[in-house]
């Protein structure tokens, strides 16, 4: 049980184009679903959390002009990159938690190369 | 505010073996959980062990157990008879009970050699 699938796993794009991350709870609703940034050989960062039907949250430093979040079901969650450009070439990673207090689960994340 | 030290950037074991990362906190919570996380090549987030801050007893999974001790602030993971599947980045998470925010740790990338 509890999974999170995230599409695509791998997305190479010209600079300029704006990028569209999927991220579902196949087998749960998820009242809340995060959006981490990690680096090579780094920890995970916290983008920015959404709750279903609300604005998200986004972290300090995070451009939510840039970084797109919609939450519109329980079970699905989209980061849009805008106007991607090679510095935000990274790998994203979602999660999802059902309810207060549950870990989170995470997707198989998505590597997304700017050129 | 909370942080999480994982002290040790990379550690091998030899398969078979026991092996035990470290994972220190601070925090002036008293209600919170603990996490330990493996990130294989495949790059998933795999929740390996979940460690109730109010709980005395050391949660254990099969192979995975924990040394959990609340006054230092310590939360381990030991990993017997380890197997080459067990290779990943091992990160240390912590929350507050009640909200929603992990903290993570750095890392410990393990190396299981045959």
């Amino acid at each position: 049980g509890a999974v999170v699938s995230q599409h695509p796993s791998w997305v190479i794009c010209k600079s300029g184009t704006s990028v569209k991350i999927e991220c579902r709870s196949l087998d749960f609703q998820a009242t809340t679903m995060f959006w981490y940034r990690q680096f090579p050989k780094q920890s995970l960062m916290l983008m920015a959390t959404s709750n279903e039907g609300s604005k998200a949250t986004y972290e300090q430093g995070v451009e939510k002009d840039k970084f797109l979040i919609n939450h519109a079901s329980l079970t699905l969650s989209t980061l849009t990159v805008t106007s991607a450009h090679p510095e935000d070439s990274s790998f994203y990673i979602c999660s999802a938690r059902e309810v207060f207090n549950q870990p989170q689960h995470f997707g198989d994340g998505t590597r997304l190369s700017i050129l | 505010a909370q942080t999480v030290t994982q002290s040790q950037p990379e550690m091998s074991v030899q398969e078979a073996e026991t092996v035990t990362l470290s994972c220190t906190y601070d925090t002036s919570e008293n209600n919170y959980y603990l996490f330990w996380y493996k990130q294989p090549p495949s790059r998933q987030m795999i929740l390996v062990i979940r460690q109730e801050a109010y709980k005395q007893q050391n949660a254990t999974e099969n192979r995975f157990s924990v040394n959990f001790q609340k006054a230092a602030k310590s939360f381990s993971l030991k990993i017997s008879d380890s197997q080459l599947g067990d290779t990943a980045m091992y990160f240390c998470a912590f929350m507050v009970s009640g909200t929603y925010k992990y903290i993570f740790g750095t890392g410990t990338r393990l190396k299981v050699l045959a």
